[in-house]
């Protein structure tokens, strides 16, 4: 059974600072990773989606990395910002037919101005 | 485009009574929706998948009985929630899929529900 295990679970840091979140899973045949931003009380916003046979995505100060054979992702924020505070959720879709994604437990992030 | 609506986006019910959400893709035509629900602080998790004019397949430890889903036409899904109780308190969000397959899940704002 797929599990995906996000670390840290909450994380401050201040503002201009870089940073890195971790994302763990235990089956390796993915089919895509994805993360997403969910603001309190909200719904979910794709950041990144990366495909099994790629390594990384970019978007403005957003890079997102896969190592599928040792079941890792990271997300990277550059120069954060308080606009950045929010959760971050990493998703496995799961190979096959089935177009199930499965959730990471999340990184609370804040940005201190 | 790829846009995904859930209405109503909160709702307070009394135990013992039913609501219903609904789910809709207002942009596109969705062939398989699946409904989450998540609490408090914690990540989502998968309730049950829907096929336009089949019935829903719920995930383990999911009642079917409880948690009633339709999806009667390409653009919109409903859940129901029946007998409602204090412990069905939760955020449901909805997502959609163009096709089946592997394609990509746009995400609903979700729905609070709470349950008094």
């Amino acid at each position: 059974k797929q599990e995906v295990t996000q670390i840290p679970a909450a994380l401050s840091v201040p503002e201009g600072e870089n940073l890195v979140l971790n994302c763990s899973f235990t089956d390796s045949a993915i089919y895509n990773l994805q993360w997403f931003r969910q603001d309190p009380g909200k719904g979910l916003t794709s950041l990144l989606l990366i495909q099994s046979s790629q390594r990384e995505q970019t978007s403005g100060r957003l890079n997102a990395s896969l190592d599928k054979s040792s079941g890792r992702s990271t997300l990277y924020i550059a120069a954060s910002q308080p606009g950045d505070s929010a959760t971050y959720l990493c998703a496995v879709k799961e190979g096959g037919a089935t177009n199930k994604l499965i959730f990471g437990t999340g990184t609370l992030l804040a940005v201190q101005p | 485009g790829a846009v995904v609506s859930q209405h109503p986006s909160w709702v307070i019910c009394k135990s013992g009574t039913s609501v219903k959400i609904e789910c809709r893709s207002l942009d596109f035509q969705a062939t398989t929706m699946f409904w989450y629900r998540q609490f408090p602080k914690q990540s989502l998790m998968l309730m049950a998948t829907s096929n336009e004019g089949s019935k829903a397949t719920y995930e383990q430890g999911v009642e079917k009985d409880k948690f009633l889903i339709n999806h009667a036409s390409l653009t919109l899904s409903t859940l129901t929630v029946t007998s409602a109780h204090p412990e069905d308190s939760s955020f449901y969000i909805c997502s959609a899929t163009l096709a089946g397959g592997q394609a990509e899940q746009y995400f609903g704002p979700g729905t609070r529900l709470t349950v008094t």
